[in-house]
């Protein structure tokens, strides 16, 4: 059975740009949260969507949104990128929710420059 | 706010001995509980849960404790070995959003083990 696949595994911006990140979940996982990980911050949940619906956002501000697709794929985006962007980004599947056990994918590290 | 600590970041202990890694919650509504392993360069794996009607979880070489009067989470790992080394991470999920996939995350601790 294959993981949860994140691409791209590393990328580069400058600020101001925007980037859009893409997350494949485990086969028949319909649950599909974002986290990020800095050092400072640690691990900070972003979102999480269920069957295409959003149903609950942590605490970052409207520059970061997502959407999920009918196969359960979900991409976040990040505009107007800032150095603080910088991070590792997760995304981590299940089949129903976070009380499943959640399947994380490697991330991907978001560099702003 | 929001926010699950750990006691100690860094934790070094001897191949084959126990390792015992703590974690303190803040938030009271949580009822459920994760500990996560991550190594170097790969996203976070789950290791065990438990749920707050329960004190304490046995899996293979690990257990948890959950004490909700102190609200403290702990991690023990039998026998430790090498590949045990990694950064563990505890994380709650608030009833309110059983549902809603937010988990609350530890700072981490890094365990190193000693050949």
């Amino acid at each position: 059975k294959a993981g949860v696949t994140q691409t791209p595994r590393y990328l580069i911006k400058t600020r101001g740009q925007q980037v859009t990140l893409s997350c494949s979940p485990i086969s028949g996982h319909r649950s599909v949260s974002w986290y990020q990980q800095t050092p400072g911050q640690g691990l900070q949940f972003l979102f999480e969507y269920f069957s295409e619906t959003q149903r609950n956002k942590g605490n970052f501000p409207g520059r970061f949104s997502g959407r999920q697709f009918s196969n359960s794929r979900s991409e976040m985006n990040v505009s107007t990128l800032e150095l603080g962007d910088s991070a590792l980004y997760l995304c981590a599947s299940s089949p129903y929710g976070p009380r499943d056990e959640q399947y994380f994918g490697p991330g991907t590290r978001l560099t702003v420059t | 706010g929001e926010s699950v600590g750990l006691h100690l970041p860094t934790l070094s202990v001897q191949e084959g001995d126990n390792s015992i890694i703590n974690c303190a919650y803040s938030n009271s509504a949580s009822d459920y509980f994760i500990w996560y392993k991550q190594e170097s360069g790969k996203g976070p794996q789950f290791i065990i849960d438990i749920r707050s009607n329960m004190d304490k979880r046995q899996g293979q070489r690990v257990t948890v404790l959950l004490n909700k009067t102190v609200k403290h989470l702990s991690l023990q790992i039998a026998a430790t070995q090498p590949g045990d080394s990694a950064v563990y991470f505890c994380a709650e999920n608030p009833e309110a959003y059983n549902q809603g996939g937010k988990l609350i995350f530890g700072q981490g601790t890094e365990l190193s083990v000693k050949p």
